[in-house]
Parts: structure tokens; sequence; C-alpha cells
């Protein structure tokens, strides 16, 4: 069965500041893996897909790699704003289309 | 992207009672799922909604407990059966379109469900 962590489950920086997220899983036998955002009280904010083909996939100041051998995946957001509050979740995807979840990782940009 | 609604988006019943959540999406997908966020938690995938078929359901959930329907291509329900307190979660729908997107998942803004 496959067992998502992300570390670390929370984090508080000050405004500009990189921000360095991690998500390990257990079976590397993955077909892609998603990022999301999910705000307090709303659904899920689809950030990032990287094919298991991919070693790393960049959107705007969003970048996100994939060691699939060795399970794992890092989310790098560049010049973090307030906006950027959030938890953050990743999710490796089984062939067949389930996407397991992590726990997620809360962060807080302060002004 | 696909955009998805879902009705109620919160609802108050008392145990014993059942609710039906509904998924509405913008355009024909291939799939949807439905997945479950207990408080605190993450999210469990609870079953594939298959058009024309029984819904595929994850281990430890079952089809009296959570029967799915699927009738066509954009819309599925969820039915939360003989509702007890442990329940009490976010219910979220998400489809995969398979074409352009490379297969990433959209969820719907979910429905958040308490059980007294």
């Amino acid at each position: 069965k496959q067992e998502v962590t992300q570390i670390p489950a929370a984090l508080s920086v000050p405004e500009g500041e990189n921000l360095v997220l991690n998500c390990s899983f257990t079976d590397s036998a993955i077909y892609n893996l998603q990022w999301f955002r999910q705000d307090p009280g709303k659904g899920l904010t689809s950030l990032l897909l990287i094919q298991s083909s991919q070693r790393e996939q960049t959107s705007g100041r969003l970048n996100a790699s994939l060691d699939k051998s060795s399970g794992r995946s890092t989310l790098y957001i560049a010049a973090s704003q307030p906006g950027d509050s959030a938890t953050y979740l990743c999710a490796p995807r089984e062939s067949w289309g389930k996407l397991q979840f992590g726990a997620g990782t809360q962060v807080v940009v302060t002004p | 992207s696909a955009v998805i609604s879902q009705k109620p988006s919160r609802d108050i019943c008392q145990r014993g009672t059942s609710l039906t959540i509904q998924c509405q999406v913008d355009s024909q997908v291939t799939m949807m799922f439905w997945y479950r966020q207990q408080p605190g938690q993450s999210l469990t995938l609870i079953a594939t909604a298959n058009q024309g078929s029984e819904a595929t359901y994850e281990s430890g959930f079952v089809i009296d407990k959570f029967p799915i329907s699927r009738p066509n291509l954009t819309f599925s329900t969820l039915t939360v059966s003989n509702m007890s307190p442990e329940d009490s979660s976010i219910y979220l729908c998400s489809v995969e379109d398979g074409a352009g997107d490379w297969e990433t998942q959209y969820f719907g803004p979910g429905t958040r469900l308490l059980v007294l």
C-alpha cells in the first residue's frame, strides 16, 4: 500500500523567503505526481502535475522535482508571498487513476 | 480545466438519516472520483464513479453505506446513508478528463457535512 509522507508538517516564513516542501512515497511504481494547495474551508487547487518520466516541472514561481526511483518529490516556491499561505498536498497517482494523499504541509507566510 | 460544482456546499444532519451530494462538471469527463476528508486528516478515496456501471469502491468503503450513481459523463451523486457522527467530513468530487492536461485531477469545492 502506498504511504505518502510530507515534511515538514508546518512551516512559517517571512515574506520573500523561498519555500521547500518535501514529499516521499514508498511505492515508486507511480504514473504521475500532483501537487495541490488547499485553503481553509475550500477545495483543492491543482498546482503542478509531473509525469513519472519527467524530472522537473515549472509554473511561474513554482517548481516541482521528482526522483521516482528514490520515491521523492520536492515543491519549491520562490519569493513567497502572504497569498501562498495554505496547506500543500502531494499525491502520487497509481496507474488506474487513484491519488494517494499525504497529510500535507501547512504554510504560513508572514508580511 | 474542468469546472466542478457540488451541492449542497454544507449541511447539518441528524444521525440515522441520509444525504445525497451532487457533483456537476461543465464538460464531459472520463473519470470521476469521490473522496472524504475527515477533520484534521488528508483525503481518502471512497470510490471511482463509473458511467453506466457500478462504482468501484476502495477498501473500507461499501456500496450500502455510500451508494454512487453516474448517469452520464458530466454528473454523479454520492449518498451517505444511515449517518453517524463519524461521517462528519468534507466530501469532495474530482474529475480527470484525460485530454490536454495529461490526466490532471480537478476537485470540486467540497460538501461540508456535520452529523449530530
